[in-house]
């Protein structure tokens, strides 16, 4: 168990639907990090965060967005899902970043039907 | 702008023989690099990390990897692999700070009895 948390485990939704992806960091941990893992794109950064404040993005779609909360837990909202945006969502965290461990959550597996 | 390669998509071998995963990083600063393991249906964890010091840095379940800063690389070997180690590997860089951590397209190892 990493300590990191993440709900709900599995989300079955339609096209054109919007869902909201919760996290739950490590206590302690201030940078929260989202990355999407399909089988044909593999591991891919999403965003992260640091104490509230957006701190890297990367193959994040606009019609994705997050954020962190003052209690540090962060949301990753998906709006107007496709087909190809299913897929294993995890999240992970760490206390500041770079060189530091990061922490996986077990993820959040999505199916858009 | 930091990357990682990993060559090898599948490596298979039989029980008890050695393996290598190579792991190639491109950055113009200095980093830290790190290997995380995902097994079936988990999130992922790392295995071990090179920050500084000793370029040969060890895990706790057998596994090493070397830091060759001349050849950008952090192979990840083991001289007797076991079932159990039947997992994904991903290798990552980061260039420290509050950077973001790149991971890799990972490397399927499939360990034949």
């Amino acid at each position: 168990d990493s300590g990191v948390t993440q709900t709900p485990k599995h989300l079955i939704t339609a096209t054109g639907q919007r869902v909201t992806l919760r996290c739950s960091p490590r206590s302690g941990d201030l940078s929260v990090y989202w990355y999407q893992q399909s089988l044909d794109q593999g591991l891919q950064f999403l965003i992260q965060y640091y104490n509230g404040e957006e701190r890297a993005k990367g193959n994040i779609l606009e019609r994705f967005s997050a954020q962190q909360f003052p209690d540090l837990h962060s949301e990753l909202n998906l709006s107007s899902l496709e087909l190809g945006d299913s897929a294993l969502y995890f999240c992970a965290s760490s206390y500041s970043g770079g060189r530091e461990t990061q922490y996986f959550g077990p993820g959040t597996r999505l199916l858009v039907l | 702008a930091q990357s990682v390669t990993q060559l090898d998509s599948q490596v298979p071998v039989f029980e008890e023989a050695p393996v290598e995963l190579r792991c190639n990083y491109s950055s113009s600063v200095s980093v830290y690099l790190f290997w995380y393991v995902q097994y079936p249906n988990q999130g992922l964890q790392l295995l071990l990390k090179y920050l500084s010091g000793s370029t040969l840095v060890e895990s706790i379940n057998g596994f090493e990897a070397e830091f060759n800063k001349s050849q950008t690389s952090f192979h990840l070997r083991k001289p007797s692999v076991h079932i159990s180690d039947t997992a994904e590997y991903f290798c990552a860089v980061s260039e420290g700070g509050y950077q973001k951590v790149t991971f890799g397209t990972g490397t399927k190892l499939h360990v034949i009895p």
